[in-house]
């Protein structure tokens, strides 16, 4: 079980370049979300989705696309990076349990360098 | 809309200190709230989480937090840190019934001097 898997971990980036995070999680969770986070800003919610093929914007979506063509995978795309887009990614899949708040699990971050 | 404040940005505690981190959020509806740490190049972990009922949740590693509803806080507290608990603290808010939009705070870093 390897939880929530997200690819590559490093990148570096010229300015204009487009490029996809990839999200995989293998525990059947409804929902998943994209967060980027900056020194001092903590983690904001870029993009998330609630089930395959709905997705929804998160604080500071501009900038990236994503899509949930499937349950397992959450991709998400820059579309012409720009160095303010440098920061570290994380993705994270959620279910709600039958009682209880809703229970997170993210994965180990994808950091990104734009040049 | 929602939204997390932390008031602590860089807390430097000696060992068996004790140590509360504040926690406010802004929000009209009924909230889910969470604190998750973040150990030097991890990713996050959560500590503990209220949902509903007593307002004093216990979480991992003797940790512990208090919902003051009238105040829309969610402080994290434990009474004697150690060095191993050095880390990025976060809280953060969910809507219920918004299962996967949490809203984090900008983190606490504590630091703690053997």
């Amino acid at each position: 079980n390897a939880g929530v898997t997200q690819t590559p971990k490093f990148q570096v980036l010229k300015t204009g370049q487009s490029m996809t995070l990839q999200c995989a999680q293998d525990m059947n969770h409804e929902y998943m979300s994209w967060y980027r986070q900056d020194p001092g800003m903590g983690l904001r919610l870029i993009h998330y989705s609630v089930g395959a093929g709905i997705t929804d914007q998160g604080e500071v979506p501009n900038g990236y696309n994503v899509s949930r063509s499937t349950t397992e995978d959450f991709p998400l795309r820059l579309l012409s990076a720009a160095p303010s887009q440098t920061s570290v990614y994380f993705c994270a899949s959620s279910f709600l349990p039958g009682q209880g708040p809703p229970e997170a699990f993210f994965g180990q971050g994808t950091r990104l360098t734009v040049v | 809309a929602q939204s997390v404040s932390q008031h602590n940005h860089h807390v430097i505690l000696s060992e068996a200190a004790s140590l509360e981190l504040g926690c406010n959020y802004s929000y009209g509806g009924t909230v889910n709230l969470f604190w998750y740490v973040q150990y030097p190049g991890q990713h996050l972990q959560l500590l503990l989480k209220y949902f509903s009922g007593d307002p004093l949740v216990k979480g991992i590693k003797g940790f512990e937090a208090e919902f003051i509803k009238s105040k829309f806080s969610f402080n994290l507290r434990k009474p004697s840190v150690q060095w191993s608990d050095t880390a990025e603290y976060f809280c953060a808010v969910n809507a219920r019934g918004n299962t996967g939009k949490l809203i984090f705070g900008q983190g606490t870093t504590l630091q703690v001097k053997p």
